[in-house]
């Protein structure tokens, strides 16, 4: 059973256009959502993060958006770049154990 | 700053044999992990290890054991490999007490099991 959701595999968006990958929860413990972006043959990266006392948190191009009553949270990526295609992960964390439970990711493509 | 290393990139391996992967992080970093991450299943937790001398079982631990002799190394190992220990293993560290959460990644190691 997935606590944590991403029912897009796939998005294609066109360079210079928002970008937005969403999210859904089940387990209402989480407090804290983080995104994370891998490239092929690469690890994943941290992104940007929230914590369950927000509703949204920006950082640069990117920012986060949660909706706990919808347990459900958005990436936007606005512009989009060429160099934003790669897998995006969201995860999500409960109380101190430190772990966190991902998503299956969705593949972004932004064409040119 | 190296960040988070593993070794090795790549091993191919038969039925039945061992080998041990090492993740090594110069970030002082108390926690770390290891993850498996398949087509479709997106990263699971092994194990996890929340100082030196401590280790802790994760999602899919089964078939693995793990070591963290020291802070900055955390070692996998598969005593007798199976096919389906075919994967891409990453490793990962965080700290305690600052973003906790936020977790750095060595770069994977891609497993064959033949």
């Amino acid at each position: 059973d997935q606590q944590v959701k991403q029912n897009s595999p796939s998005l294609s968006v066109q360079e210079g256009r928002i970008s937005i990958l969403n999210c859904d929860y089940t387990n209402s413990m989480f407090d804290y959502f983080l995104w994370y972006k891998k490239y092929p043959a690469e690890g994943p990266t941290f992104l940007i993060s929230i914590s369950s006392i927000k509703d949204k948190n920006e950082d640069g191009r990117f920012t986060v958006f949660l909706n706990k009553s919808a347990k459900h949270l958005s990436l936007h990526i606005v512009p989009s770049q060429p160099g934003d295609s790669a897998v995006y992960f969201c995860a999500a964390g409960a109380g101190n154990n430190r772990k966190l439970i991902w998503g299956l990711g969705t593949s972004l493509a932004v064409n040119p | 700053n190296a960040g988070v290393t593993q070794t090795p990139k790549f091993r191919v391996l038969k039925t039945g044999q061992s080998m041990t992967l090492l993740c090594a992080q110069d970030m002082n970093h108390e926690y770390m992990y290891w993850y498996r991450q398949d087509p479709g299943m997106g990263l699971r937790l092994i194990h996890y290890s929340v100082g030196e001398g401590t280790t802790a079982k994760g999602e899919v631990p089964d078939g693995y054991n793990v070591s963290r002799l020291k802070k900055q190394n955390f070692l996998l190992g598969l005593e007798s490999a199976a096919p389906s220990q075919t994967s891409v293993y990453f490793c990962a560290s965080s700290y305690f007490d600052r973003k906790p959460y936020e977790q750095y990644f060595g770069p994977g190691t891609r497993l064959t099991v033949t």
